[in-house]
């Protein structure tokens, strides 16, 4: 089982829309979460990091559930240059980052 | 800006040969990791050096290896190339002490071995 799940998607919204998306985790004792944007040929750019008690960073929502092993993304009112791959992470307390394949957004017009 | 700086930008190497990555650490930082990106995954840790001395290691053959510098500057070599090393190499430095705190990389140098 990998480490770090996510669907690949792609999701195509419109502008304007919501889209949300999850990420599994295999380690129970993973201790930080963050969500990376990465765009084409580009390297991954930190997005936001992920706190137990959720938080939010203008249009963008990230939640965690420990119990459940997962982490999500949610977009409210879509833009144009929100189109890019979104990469989940998570470090285990040692020295790497363990990064998902990533969930492709498409936003159109 | 992040501060950490990759070259080359793009590299093309044949099969068999040998090829060496370089990363200019953030200003301030002391340890520096090394990631392989393949097309269409994320990114795998190869190793972290920290104070000159490999500090982890991914799962990676030794014919990647690496080197860190006095001035925390770091290479990335790979011997005997094949063509599934044709990746992006992404290198991210930071304090050892912060393994809870995200990573910066570099804008990291693309490797097609042909």
């Amino acid at each position: 089982r990998k480490e770090v799940e996510q669907d690949p998607g792609p999701f195509n919204v419109p502008e304007g829309a919501t889209v949300a998306f999850n990420c599994t985790y295999s380690n129970s004792a993973s201790q930080s979460f963050f969500w990376y944007r990465q765009d084409c040929r580009k390297e991954p750019k930190l997005l936001m990091s992920v706190y137990s008690s959720g938080n939010e960073d203008g249009r963008f929502t990230a939640q965690l559930n420990r119990a459940s092993q997962y982490i999500s993304l949610l977009i409210r009112d879509s833009k144009l240059s929100d189109s890019a791959t979104y990469l989940c992470v998570v470090n285990n307390g040692d020295y790497k980052l363990s990064f998902g394949a990533g969930t492709t957004v498409t936003v159109r017009a | 800006e992040t501060g950490v700086t990759q070259s080359p930008t793009h590299l093309i190497k044949t099969r068999g040969q040998q090829v060496t990555l370089r990363c200019s650490s953030q200003s301030g930082h002391n340890t520096v990791s090394w990631y392989q990106q393949a097309l269409g995954q994320g990114p795998q840790f190869i190793f972290q050096y920290y104070r000159e001395e490999e500090n982890g290691r991914g799962n990676f053959p030794p014919r990647f290896s690496g080197l860190q510098f006095p001035n925390y500057s770091s290479e990335l070599n790979v011997n005997a190339l094949e063509l599934d090393d044709s990746a992006l190499y992404l290198c991210a430095s930071s304090f050892l002490d912060s393994y809870n705190s995200p990573l910066h990389f570099g804008n990291g140098t693309r490797l097609t071995v042909t």
